[in-house]
């Protein structure tokens, strides 16, 4: 079956904009994830729904971040007035959720990188 | 805090040889550690989790509380091994802490 989808693949963006990344999870995935992986280092945790509400916000880096997920379904990263520093791979992650599963057990998506010039 | 330490970033052995990717973890709580691979090319998927006791493809990982370790080892590397690894704890409700990764390169 279809795995998760993240578009764009490739975002280019100049200091200053706002930029909008997409996920769509696995269909009947109740959990969704962000990630943000730096060149060179592994995924750094962002934010987790539990269908539309956003249970931990805490790895968001700064109040230009926000994530929403109003369906439960399909999540929007946005990230405003965009730094170099934010230049990084952003990846999207689904399960079944809690209590379902194997534990643990996260579906990533092909990320989007995004270059911030 | 939850920390997941990988000590090495490149790891190369040749095939049949016996490989051990290391991971170091430091948690309060009781720990829930994974190996992620991510091949060539592919997105970055589960390989094995402790509480399973499982060995897939040929690789095993024990939990040693003791030394607060989650080694990752296969007794014959494949070239097919070939990949990135990850190290993950899972900590506070659902979300992997990972370590920075493993490239291992198994020459023929």
């Amino acid at each position: 079956g279809a795995g998760v989808s993240q578009s764009p693949r490739y975002k280019v963006a100049k200091r200053g904009q706002d930029v909008a990344l997409r996920c769509d999870p696995i269909s009947g995935h109740v959990s969704l994830f962000w990630y943000q992986q730096a060149l060179g280092q592994g995924p750094e945790f962002l934010t987790y729904f539990q269908n539309e509400a956003q249970l931990d916000k805490s790895g968001l880096p700064s109040d230009r971040f926000f994530a929403e997920r109003p369906e439960g379904s399909v999540s929007t990263l946005k990230i405003q007035r965009t730094q170099q520093e934010d230049s990084a791979v952003y990846l999207c992650a689904s399960s079944l959720g809690p209590g379902q599963g194997k534990v643990g057990e996260q579906f990533f998506g092909p990320g989007t990188r995004l270059t911030v010039l | 805090a939850q920390r997941v330490t990988q000590p090495e970033k490149l790891l190369s052995v040749f095939k049949g040889a016996p490989v051990e990717l290391k991971c170091n973890y430091s948690y309060s709580g009781s720990p829930e550690l994974f190996w992620y691979v991510q091949y060539s090319r592919q997105r970055l998927q589960l390989l094995l989790r402790h509480i399973s006791r499982e060995s897939i493809k040929g690789f095993t990982a024990d939990l040693n509380k003791g030394e607060t370790s989650f080694h990752l080892k296969k007794p014959f590397a494949q070239e097919e091994d070939s990949a990135m690894y990850y190290c993950a704890l899972l900590t506070s409700g659902s979300r992997l802490t990972f370590g920075e990764g493993t490239q291992l390169t198994v020459n023929p």
